[in-house]
């Protein structure tokens, strides 16, 4: 079955600076691949998503980037704020696995300073 | 539209008890999911029904949990003779296609 590994577990940055997150999956078979992002306190929330057709996509300050090849994608955060502050999770889809259509990396614990 | 939404909110609770944590998921989304997650941790995978039917139960932590889903629609997810290490946020997420929408959560209590 489907297996999600996501790194770093922690990234601290300075407000301003660039994050980057990234995930790697091992089924092939994958072809949508959201990130959640999960305040604390709150529910988790789909804030992008990239199918396996295209290579990248953005909105605003966040991008995705996925590598077919390779079997890994990232989440790019540009111009951080206090307000990225957050646990980002990645996932990737799977078919007839015994945990439904996603499977959830472990998170990254994003804080930005002010 | 309505999201998902889940009740009690919170629930504090005597070890030996048993407790009912409830899910209604968007109308029309056939797929629904229970996590737990424990303070600072990641999203623990439950079970999952497409529709009323669950095909795996093993991601349940004991013999103690059990969740059953009626109508396509509301969830339950009993826990019985509640221990410590039960407490943590349990978590609700329904689907029709891919994206999934999370419920705000039960925060469980074990005293």
């Amino acid at each position: 079955g489907e297996n999600v590994e996501q790194h770093p577990s922690t990234l601290s940055v300075q407000e301003g600076d660039s994050a980057v997150i990234k995930c790697t999956y091992s089924d092939s078979a994958s072809n949508y691949f959201p990130w959640y992002k999960q305040e604390l306190g709150k529910r988790p929330q789909l804030i992008i998503d990239i199918r396996s057709n295209v290579g990248e996509k953005k909105d605003q300050r966040i991008a995705v980037t996925l590598n077919k090849t390779a079997k890994h994608f990232s989440l790019h955060i540009t111009e951080t704020q206090p307000e990225d502050s957050a646990v980002y999770f990645c996932a990737a889809n799977s078919y007839g696995g015994s945990q439904g259509n996603l499977i959830f990396g472990k998170g990254t614990k994003l804080s930005v300073k002010p | 539209g309505a999201g998902v939404s889940q009740s009690p909110s919170n629930k504090v609770t005597e070890k030996g008890k048993d407790v009912e944590l409830r899910c209604d998921p968007i109308s029309g989304h056939t797929a629904l999911y229970w996590y737990r997650q424990s303070l600072g941790q990641g999203l623990e995978f439950l079970i999952y029904f497409q529709g009323n039917s669950a095909p795996d139960k093993s991601g349940l932590p004991s013999d103690r949990f059990s969740a059953e889903r009626t109508g396509g629609s509301v969830s339950t997810l009993t826990i019985q003779r509640t221990q410590q290490e039960d407490s943590a946020v349990y978590l609700c997420a329904s689907s029709l296609l891919d994206e999934q929408f999370f419920g705000p959560g039960t925060r469980l209590t074990v005293l």
